[in-house]
């Protein structure tokens, strides 16, 4: 089976551009969550959505973060404009809505903002 | 607020047993994960509690003590390939992650 897909998965790109990074969950998993990695925040959730809905984007650093799910196969995280200090890892996870139930993770995105 | 702590290295020898703490403080509660990230890797799932006790993976344990807010993973037989960070994770529902412990497996 395919696990999680992320794309791309490195991304290097001057500050004030537009970054988009893709995700293709699970088949079948009907929660799906986007995630940013760094040494010094750790792992922070950014947002996730249970059948395509947003239920919390509370972790949403601000108004130049935005995520959709138009789909259940596929999601976007948009970062318009771009700046240095959103360089990190970005994962998208998936996993079914029963409690309990592990969060498959993609490899990720390395997002570098020059 | 909502914080997990761990602590942030372990160093052990192969063949040894090594556990790792996890204590946290949430706002709700609906189960302990935890999670293994090899370097430059994804999280991957080890294992689950959500109700007081140990459960057991293989060589990997996992305990949950709900009225301690505490739990462990115990890993036994290390081996190398188990040098890695391990993160503990609480479900509040979504999952909030802690600090993460860099694990060494020496020869």
């Amino acid at each position: 089976d395919a696990g999680v897909i992320q794309s791309p998965r490195h991304e290097v790109t001057e500050m004030g551009q537009e970054v988009t990074l893709r995700c293709k969950p699970i088949s079948g998993h009907n929660s799906l969550f986007w995630y940013r990695q760094t040494m010094m925040r750790g792992l922070e959730l950014l947002i996730y959505f249970n059948n395509n809905v947003p239920i919390d984007d509370s972790g949403m650093p601000e108004d130049r973060f935005s995520a959709k799910m138009p789909n259940a196969s596929f999601s976007t995280l948009k970062i318009q404009p771009s700046e240095p200090r959103d360089s990190a890892v970005y994962f998208c996870a998936s996993s079914g809505t029963e409690v309990g139930q592990p969060q498959h993770f993609g490899d990720g995105t390395r997002l570098s903002i020059l | 607020g909502q914080s997990l702590e761990q602590p942030s290295e372990v160093t052990a020898v192969e063949g040894a047993i090594v556990q790792i703490n996890c204590t946290y403080q949430t706002s709700g509660f609906y189960g302990l994960s935890w999670y293994q990230q090899h370097d430059g890797g994804a999280p991957t799932f080890l294992s689950y509690n959500g109700l007081d006790g140990l459960e057991e993976t293989g060589r990997f344990s996992s305990f949950l003590s709900r009225s301690d807010s505490y739990g462990y993973l115990l890993l036994q037989e290390l081996q190398m390939k188990d040098s890695a960070s391990y993160f503990c994770a609480v479900r509040d529902p979504e999952l909030i992650f802690g600090t993460g412990t860099l694990l060494a497996v020496q020869p």
